[in-house]
């Protein structure tokens, strides 16, 4: 099993660009989470998905949009990066029972010039 | 939601226990205790959990005090590659989706 996927590992755009950061998982949760962590601080929850159609906004949302069009993929899209956005950004997976734990990904450090 | 307060930063040297400490005097009685860990900016994982008792496994021991107000994660024997910032989390939500609230956990440092 691969686990959690997130591609690009690194990424530069300049101010005002858009792009996408995909995460993939393989175990067929039906949770699905992106979180972002600045230099020196904890996670983050920015949205999240408890199945396919459905998402929601975690403490950071402003400034990025999520769709889960299938339970394997939850893209996190950036509309019109800033430099605020400048981080490192995790996705998560986890079944949908309480008791059990997350599988993070390996994360995508981004930078915004 | 029930908050956790853990010290900054922790040094234990290599092959004797650490022993990281967690305050969750909040919590409520459905909620459960999560240790995570994170090595040198790679993704957050997954060490151990537990609601009331006391729990083992092949990573850690996890101790949560009778009136579950705090909790200690155990280390038997730490080695270098143990040097981690370790979050002490409680998982909240009733049904449904679950969040994991991370605070700025503990700099376990694991010297020779």
């Amino acid at each position: 099993n691969a686990g959690v996927t997130q591609t690009p590992k690194f990424q530069v755009l300049k101010t005002g660009q858009s792009m996408t950061l995909q995460c993939a998982q393989d175990m067929n949760h039906e949770y699905m989470s992106w979180y972002r962590q600045d230099p020196g601080m904890g996670l983050r929850l920015i949205h999240y998905s408890v199945g396919a159609g459905i998402t929601d906004q975690g403490e950071v949302p402003n400034g990025y949009n999520v769709s889960r069009s299938t339970t394997e993929d939850f893209p996190l899209r950036l509309l019109s990066a800033a430099p605020s956005q400048t981080s490192v950004y995790f996705c998560a997976s986890s079944p949908p029972d309480r008791n059990t734990e997350a599988f993070f990904g390996q994360g995508t450090r981004l930078t915004v010039v | 939601d029930a908050k956790t307060t853990q010290p900054t930063s922790m040094d234990c040297a290599e092959g004797r226990a650490a022993n990281l400490p967690c305050n969750h005097s909040t919590i409520s009685g459905n909620e459960y205790v999560y240790w995570y860990r994170q090595i040198h900016s790679q993704g957050p994982q997954y060490i151990i959990h537990g609601l009331k008792n006391n729990e083992t496994n092949e990573m850690a021991s996890l101790i949560i005090t009778e009136d579950r107000k705090s909790s200690t994660l155990i280390l038997p024997h730490a080695t270098l590659r143990d040097t981690a910032v370790y979050y002490c989390i409680v998982r909240v939500g009733t049904g449904g989706y679950n969040k994991l609230i991370f605070g700025a956990g503990t700099r376990l440092a694991v010297h020779p």
